[in-house]
Order: structure tokens, then C-alpha cells, then sequence
């Protein structure tokens, strides 16, 4: 059984650039939940989708944006990029109380 | 507003020993607290959760406890081994709806043979 798949697992973009960042949950899991953790930081959490409609924000910006799929999995679309948006993005999926995180993607924004 | 503190950022400790690290939290009011673990680059593993109603909670080498009224949390870890060696994030659940949870910045164990 897979679990938490994201892709890519590094990607480097300019700012004003835009980005998208995908996510396959682990097997029977409806829920998707996207973190931004910068360097030496918590996990802060971006988001949550579930049935396909997002269902709980973080203190994000609107260029933060995302989107699930019928089948479960989810994007994440960054616009404008920032130096500030540098970070390892975290996804995770659940069904129930317990997260299952991905390894994650790390950005890097020159 | 909810804020999560770790204590110590940092520990090192031979091999063998027993340790405890600590997690405050300012407002009592949480669903659950959650201890997880995070190797270098990597995601985040759920190693222990505590429901708000419960005290502690143990699996293998590792106990947590929670104190609500203090906002205190303990993650004790038994007989320490260098695989052990990462970083140790606590976080809280404000509300049983959603998913979001609040992180404190975590303590990086460090366990040498």
C-alpha cells in the first residue's frame, strides 16, 4: 500500500513565477491537507480539502490556492512567487483524527 | 491565539540514556495533542496522539504525557538508540472538526554510539 505521494520532490522557480504541486493520498483517505514548513520552523498548516472543496484555511495569502479530484488527489498552485515562499510543502491525507504526511516538496524561490 | 513551544531546540545524548522532551502550548483549550517525528528532508510520522481527556499514552520506548491545565506535554523516551536521532515535533488540534493542526518548532535529538 502506498502511502503519501507527492510530486516533484524538488523544484527551483524565479520569483513572480507560478507553481503547482501535487499530492496522491494514501489509500481510503478523503482528506487532503497541505503545510508550508520553512527552514527550522513548525509545519504551518495552508489548507484542507475534502469532497473536493476546500473546508479549512490558514493564514495564507490568496495566491495560495488548490484543488482536489474525484479521485482524492490534490494540487497546490502557488502565484506570484516569493523569495518568502521557499520552503519544504507538506501534504498530508487522513480519514479520521491521524495525518499521514508525504515526504514532501521542497521549493527553493531565487 | 494558540502558540506551541518546544524545550530544549537541541539535545545530545549517548546512547542508552533516558529522555524527556518538553511542549507548552498557551491555551488549554485542545482536542488532542500529537508528538511526530521528522527525518532530515523528509515528512512528518505520527508517533503518539493523546485524546484531551486522556493523561498519557505509551508505545514501545515512548510515553507521552499531558497535563492540560499547565499546557504541558512530555515526550520520555527509554534507553535511547542512534536511531532515534531526529527531530521531535509536537502539535496541537484546537477543533475536532478539520485538520488543522498547530506545530512548535520541534527539538532535533541527537543520540551518538
Amino acid at each position: 500500500d502506498a502511502g503519501v505521494t507527492q510530486s516533484p520532490t524538488h523544484l527551483i522557480k524565479t520569483r513572480g513565477q507560478q507553481v503547482t504541486l501535487r499530492c496522491s493520498p494514501k489509500s481510503g483517505h478523503d482528506t487532503v491537507s497541505w503545510y508550508q514548513q520553512a527552514l527550522g520552523q513548525g509545519p504551518q498548516f495552508i489548507f484542507q480539502y475534502y469532497e473536493e472543496e476546500e473546508r479549512q484555511r490558514g493564514n495564507f495569502p490568496d495566491r495560495f490556492s488548490g484543488h482536489q479530484f474525484p479521485n482524492y488527489s490534490s494540487e497546490l498552485n502557488v502565484n506570484a512567487l516569493l523569495l518568502g515562499d521557499s520552503a519544504l510543502y507538506l501534504c498530508a491525507s487522513s480519514q479520521g483524527t491521524v495525518l499521514f504526511f508525504g515526504s514532501g516538496t521542497q521549493l527553493s524561490v531565487l | 491565539k494558540q502558540e506551541v513551544t518546544q524545550i530544549p531546540a537541541a539535545l545530545s545524548v549517548p546512547e542508552g540514556e533516558n529522555l524527556v522532551l518538553n511542549c507548552s502550548f498557551t491555551d488549554s483549550a485542545i482536542y488532542n495533542l500529537q508528538w511526530f517525528r521528522q527525518d532530515p528532508g523528509k515528512g512528518l510520522t505520527s508517533l503518539l496522539l493523546i485524546q484531551s481527556s486522556q493523561r498519557e499514552q505509551t508505545s514501545g520506548r515512548l510515553n507521552a504525557s499531558l497535563d492540560k491545565s499547565s499546557g504541558r506535554s512530555t515526550l520520555y523516551i527509554a534507553a535511547s538508540q542512534p536511531g532515534d536521532s531526529a527531530t521531535y515535533l509536537c502539535a496541537v488540534k484546537v477543533n475536532q472538526a478539520g485538520t488543522a493542526l498547530i506545530f512548535g518548532k520541534g527539538t532535533t535529538l541527537s543520540v551518538s554510539s
